[in-house]
């Protein structure tokens, strides 16, 4: 079976740095993505990391390691509007592009 | 339309109706995804449409769980006889996937998804 492990809960402040973990076993790796969910709303698209390494994207940065099925998003710069849940997703094997996610980790930014 | 759309927004049905949900995708998107999201659970996959492909039914949970996609745009899943544990938030997403180009993200756009409450 597939297994994708985030952390539950976070909290952080207003300002300062936080990296979100998730690990991963699943049957085949074909590229993994972090998505945005606000309350209520649908997710929206972060990153996406197919090679080992850092991939930035403004105050947003993704990680992964294949060898470790390992990868975090580090938020810099932390806002109140950052409070939302972040999904992890694996896909699975070229061509197949639909995801496999975790539960999510649920981010709550205070002042 | 700008975005992926989703209709209704909210449907409560008694246990043993069928229901129907509706997305339209967003238009030159040739790949659209059903996709549930239970309380405190992960998006979890039902079916994927690719093109005139034969689409990927291999998360569908059960027989009663079905969906088409017409003319290449809107598609409708449909549930028959529905349970309580169909009570979740049932979203559509679409990409644009050319092919031969698998290593690319192929972002997915979700739609803002239907609450479905079956009591």
């Amino acid at each position: 079976g597939q297994n994708i492990d985030q952390p539950t809960e976070m909290t952080a402040t207003e300002g300062a740095i936080v990296q979100i973990n998730c690990t991963y076993q699943t049957s085949g790796f074909n590229g993994l993505f972090w998505y945005q969910q606000h309350a209520g709303e649908a997710p929206t698209f972060l990153s996406y990391n197919v090679l080992d390494g850092l991939e930035e994207k403004g105050r947003f940065s993704s990680f992964l390691s294949r060898s470790k099925g390992y990868s975090y998003l580090l938020l810099k710069e932390l806002q109140m509007k950052d409070s939302a849940s972040y999904l992890c997703a694996v896909r699975l094997r070229p061509g197949a592009n639909n995801l496999f996610f975790g539960t999510g980790t649920r981010l709550t930014v205070i002042p | 339309g700008a975005g992926v759309s989703q209709s209704p927004s909210n449907k409560v049905t008694e246990k043993g109706k069928d229901v129907e949900l509706r997305c339209d995708p967003i238009s030159g998107h040739t790949a659209l995804y059903w996709y549930r999201q239970s309380l405190g659970q992960g998006l979890e996959f039902l079916i994927y449409f690719q093109g005139n492909s034969a689409p990927d039914k291999s998360g569908l949970p059960s027989d009663r769980f079905s969906a088409e996609r017409t003319g290449g745009s809107v598609s409708t899943l449909t549930i028959q006889r529905t349970q309580q544990e169909d009570s979740a938030v049932y979203l559509c997403a679409s990409s644009f996937n050319p092919p031969g180009l698998a290593v690319m993200p192929y972002e997915q756009y979700f739609g803002p998804g239907t609450r479905l409450t079956v009591t």
